[in-house]
């Protein structure tokens, strides 16, 4: 079965960076995008971009241009999403979840939450 | 930017009932690309209907989804214990080319 299984809880600093990884399992990892989305707690989904895991080519929303990278390793399956000069603002859920062509996202992590604070 | 309202932003019901939960886009979107999602507290969205219509693998048939162009409307025939939650309708297309409504939050009477 299909499975996206992310790394634990972090907390960072203002200004630190962070890494949030995601494994894939149950389906041939280069077929399809992975996107990584955020949601503040109790508030709604934001889509922060996209890697192609068969050419690692990305695709980052205009907000999170020059903060998100994210890359893939196709030996492990998993792609990873860093996201650097962090501001308290940037505290939520962070998922990452897989894209067939239709537009949407079918299967997700089970989220990881990342809290900044001084 | 394609900027999704979804109506009630709070809907409550009894089980047994139907809910009619409504998403409205500020431009025509490709039915294609209209995808619904179920998401309870603690945990990750669960999809729900994609390409406006389609229900996704092991999703009961009291869920279905319709519309087109602006109005799009995810429908439950006859709630279950299970369906009180949040539900969010999300679009693709046009920078940035993935949005979502707000959320209406499915709770019980």
């Amino acid at each position: 079965q299909v499975q996206l299984v992310q790394s634990g809880a972090e907390v960072k600093k203002p200004g630190a960076s962070v890494k949030v990884s995601c494994k894939a399992s149950g389906y041939t990892f280069t077929d399809y995008y992975i996107h990584w989305l955020r949601q503040v707690p109790g508030q709604g989904l934001e889509w922060m971009g996209w890697i192609n895991p068969n050419s690692g080519g990305t695709n980052y929303a205009q907000k999170f241009q020059g903060s998100v990278t994210m890359t893939r390793d196709t030996s492990i399956t998993t792609v990873h999403m860093d996201l650097s000069r962090l501001r308290s603002d940037d505290t939520a859920i962070y998922y990452c979840a897989r894209g067939p062509n239709w537009g949407g996202f079918d299967f997700w992590g089970q989220g990881t939450m990342v809290t900044v604070s001084s | 930017e394609i900027v999704l309202t979804q109506s009630p932003g709070t809907l409550s019901l009894s089980p047994g009932e139907r809910a009619t939960l409504s998403c409205r886009a500020s431009q025509s979107v490709r039915s294609t690309y209209l995808t619904w999602y179920q998401q309870k507290p603690g945990q990750a969205p669960r999809l729900l209907i994609y390409s406006t219509t389609n229900r996704a693998t092991g999703i009961p048939d009291r869920f279905s989804g319709s519309g087109s162009g602006t109005d799009f409307t995810l429908t439950i025939s006859r709630l279950e214990p299970e369906d009180f939650a949040v539900y969010y309708c999300q679009q693709y297309g046009s920078s940035p080319p993935y949005t979502f409504g707000q959320g209406t939050k499915l709770e019980i009477k």
